[in-house]
């Protein structure tokens, strides 16, 4: 069974700070890892996605894999309230198109 | 493109009724997912599609649910009869060739109460 776990949050952050957001996955074998935004009463959104080791920059968001540890994670720089928001981690098993989500972790950026 | 679309947005209706949700992908996309999402058990997926056909449908969580892919633009999800526990928000998602094919673009969903 995959599992997929996030730090259960809520996180808060004033604006302008670093937000930092993680994931732990179960599944070895998992080739890529996704972010989703979902704000409140709206559907998740895709927002990063990340198939190597290392660090992929989009804007203010940075996504960081480690494989071999088996965790990804999520910065968002410069924080806004913007992006007060709940973020979910999915990851995909081996040769299927299916998705598992983590229960995902409530960020809330403070003006 | 419009995106995913969704009807009924949200759903209000009385145990034992039958419920049917509906979605439509985007055009091209060649699989289709639906999800439920309740604050206790987070986003799960109830089954997926690849070319109108059923590929997995282990997350249904009874026979109360079923779902169905006529054609490549339509889908539905029925739940017979509805009970209170079935509340939740129902999401559907598509995803496309050419592309990894695991990144899924959702609807704005389906919100179901049950009475």
């Amino acid at each position: 069974q995959k599992e997929v776990e996030q730090n259960s949050g809520p996180l808060s952050v004033p604006e302008g700070a670093i937000a930092s957001l993680n994931c732990t996955y179960s599944d070895r074998v998992s080739q890529s890892f996704f972010w989703y935004r979902q704000y409140s009463g709206k559907s998740p959104e895709l927002i990063m996605s990340i198939y190597s080791n290392g660090d992929k920059e989009d804007g203010r968001f940075t996504a960081q894999l480690n494989k071999a540890s088996q965790y990804v994670s999520l910065l968002i720089r410069d924080s806004q309230p913007s992006d007060s928001a709940t973020y979910l981690c999915a990851v995909p098993g081996a040769g299927s198109y299916q998705l598992t989500f983590g229960k995902g972790t409530k960020l809330s950026v403070i003006p | 493109d419009a995106g995913v679309i969704q009807s009924p947005r949200h759903e209000v209706t009385e145990m034992g009724q039958e419920v049917t949700l509906r979605c439509k992908p985007i055009s091209g996309h060649d699989y289709l997912f639906w999800y439920r999402q309740t604050m206790m058990r987070g986003l799960e997926l109830l089954i997926y599609f690849n070319n109108n056909v059923p590929i997995d449908d282990s997350g249904m969580p009874e026979d109360r649910f079923s779902a169905k892919m006529p054609n490549a633009s339509f889908s539905t999800l029925k739940i017979q009869p509805s009970e209170p526990r079935d509340s939740a928000v129902y999401f559907c998602a598509s995803s496309f060739p050419g592309q990894p094919r695991d990144e899924q673009y959702f609807g704005p969903g389906t919100r179901l109460t049950v009475t």
